[in-house]
């Protein structure tokens, strides 16, 4: 069952540009997350958003959450060469289990 | 250091050989759970554990066993592997259950990346 679905699936942009993905899901969350993946390693947890909360900064990142809409966006900015990786939100629902959607693939060009 | 471990890092084997994949973690952390990972298709759950001795299907259980004996070890087992099982493999691990109020992060294992021949 997939819950989270990012969009756009790919995206490519130019070093100190700004990088926005965006997730939508499907049922009432407890909390999203979203996770980054260099290739072929492990994810690496970037931001958790709760339900009742609307906006979190970390950094260059900045997560909003709409529960009204059921989507949230992560925004990056200045970004890097070494934000290229692929980029996943998770949910999180009373009762049941995180689920992932298929990720966006960023790709920061020098 | 904060870590989940697993073993082997890399897998090539053959058809119905069984296969143990290890998976150790360092936090004191209820929750385990196993992905695969495959093109397209992102991660899907294998099965997950709340505590100790208590483990449950995830969405794409066949083919697949898992034991939490121990709070630290989660290992998959491979009874029978087959080539569509070929895939990359994530153990990870979070201090409560995805569903908890306090729930926290996932941390993730560097993967295991499975041909099955």
């Amino acid at each position: 069952s997939q819950q989270g679905e990012e969009d756009p699936q790919a995206l490519s942009i130019q070093e100190g540009e700004n990088a926005t993905m965006n997730c939508s899901y499907k049922t009432s969350i407890n909390n999203l997350q979203w996770y980054r993946q260099n290739s072929g390693r492990g994810l690496v947890h970037l931001i958790l958003i709760r339900s009742n909360e609307r906006e979190k900064h970390s950094g260059r990142l900045r997560v909003t959450l709409d529960t009204s809409k059921k989507s949230s966006s992560l925004l990056i900015t200045a970004s890097r060469a070494a934000d290229t990786a692929s980029y996943f939100c998770a949910t999180a629902s009373y009762g049941q289990n995180f689920v992932f959607g298929p990720g966006t693939r960023l790709s920061v060009l020098p | 250091e904060a870590q989940v471990t697993q073993n082997p890092r890399y897998l090539i084997t053959v058809t119905g050989k069984k296969l143990t994949v290890t998976c150790s973690q360092n936090m004191n952390h209820e929750y385990m759970s196993w992905y695969r990972q495959d093109p397209g298709l992102g991660l899907r759950q294998i099965y997950y554990s709340m505590n100790v001795e208590v483990t449950d299907k995830g969405d794409v259980p066949e083919g697949y066993k898992v034991s939490r004996k121990e709070k630290r070890n989660f290992p998959l087992i491979l009874e029978s592997p087959s080539p569509n099982q070929t895939s990359l493999y994530f153990c990870a691990s979070s201090l409560y259950p995805p569903g908890a109020t306090n729930t926290g992060e996932l941390f993730f294992g560097e993967g295991s990346r499975l041909t099955v021949l």
